[in-house]
């Protein structure tokens, strides 16, 4: 089954200790991407990987990092996680299709985050 | 500033009627515009792509509209059933096509 999977889906943490989400998918897709998502404020771009160690900021990198060292998984790191970074967050991949590299995008089930 | 807009107000209507959810968007001019469904505690579903020289895209019940001088695309939902309910949300391309912009999403309420 074609999917985007992420791990872990709950998780809650203390400030300042390291953590990271996995996100893998299983379509070989090129094009992977971070979101969190906030009440109110839709989903944001965190970072985005146009294909294996190439990888940009979206609009909301400050406090996160991430690598593509193979193409079916982009960790998501939080190398000291704050409470604002309380939030549910989606990976999503694509191919590069005929509209581009967002041109579907198929995401994951979400991690819950809570950093106390 | 660039800004998208969705209804913030759940809508609600009445089984078989259409629904008709809003897009609105300022200082973007994007190249395509999709629309996802998401389900409370799930991630979002791709549901349909349209692009800047189409008028109308259709699939199934759904039919999607983009008015690039309105800056608007408007997302309906014909014979709506209770299944049809959860938060829609409008993306669009906003540059290089590495990047894509996603509304706050419209909360849909289908009543029996």
């Amino acid at each position: 089954e074609a999917q985007v999977t992420q791990n872990p889906r709950y998780l809650i943490t203390v400030t300042g200790k390291k953590l990271t989400v996995t996100c893998s998918q299983n379509m070989n897709h090129e094009y992977m991407s971070w979101y969190r998502q906030d009440p109110g404020l839709g989903l944001r771009q965190i970072y985005y990987s146009m294909n294996v160690e190439v990888t940009d900021k979206g609009d909301v990198p400050e406090g996160y990092k991430v690598s593509r060292k193979e193409k079916r998984n982009f960790p998501l790191i939080l190398e000291s996680p704050s409470p604002n970074q309380t939030s549910l967050y989606f990976c999503a991949s694509s191919l590069f299709g005929e509209g581009g590299a967002t041109d579907t995008q198929y995401f994951g089930p979400g991690t819950r985050l809570t950093v106390l | 500033s660039q800004k998208i807009e969705q209804n913030s107000e759940a809508l609600n209507i009445q089984e078989g009627k259409t629904a008709t959810l809003t897009c609105n968007y300022t200082n973007y001019s994007p190249a395509y515009l999709q629309w996802y469904r998401q389900d409370p505690g799930r991630g979002p579903v791709f549901l349909l792509l349209i692009r800047e020289n189409e008028k109308e895209k259709r699939k199934e019940r759904l039919k999607v509209t983009f008015d690039t001088t309105l800056k608007q695309s408007l997302f309906h939902i014909t014979a709506s059933q209770p299944a049809d309910s959860a938060t829609y949300l409008c993306a669009l391309e906003a540059g290089g096509y590495n990047k894509l912009i996603f509304g706050a999403g419209t909360r849909l309420a289908v009543h029996p």
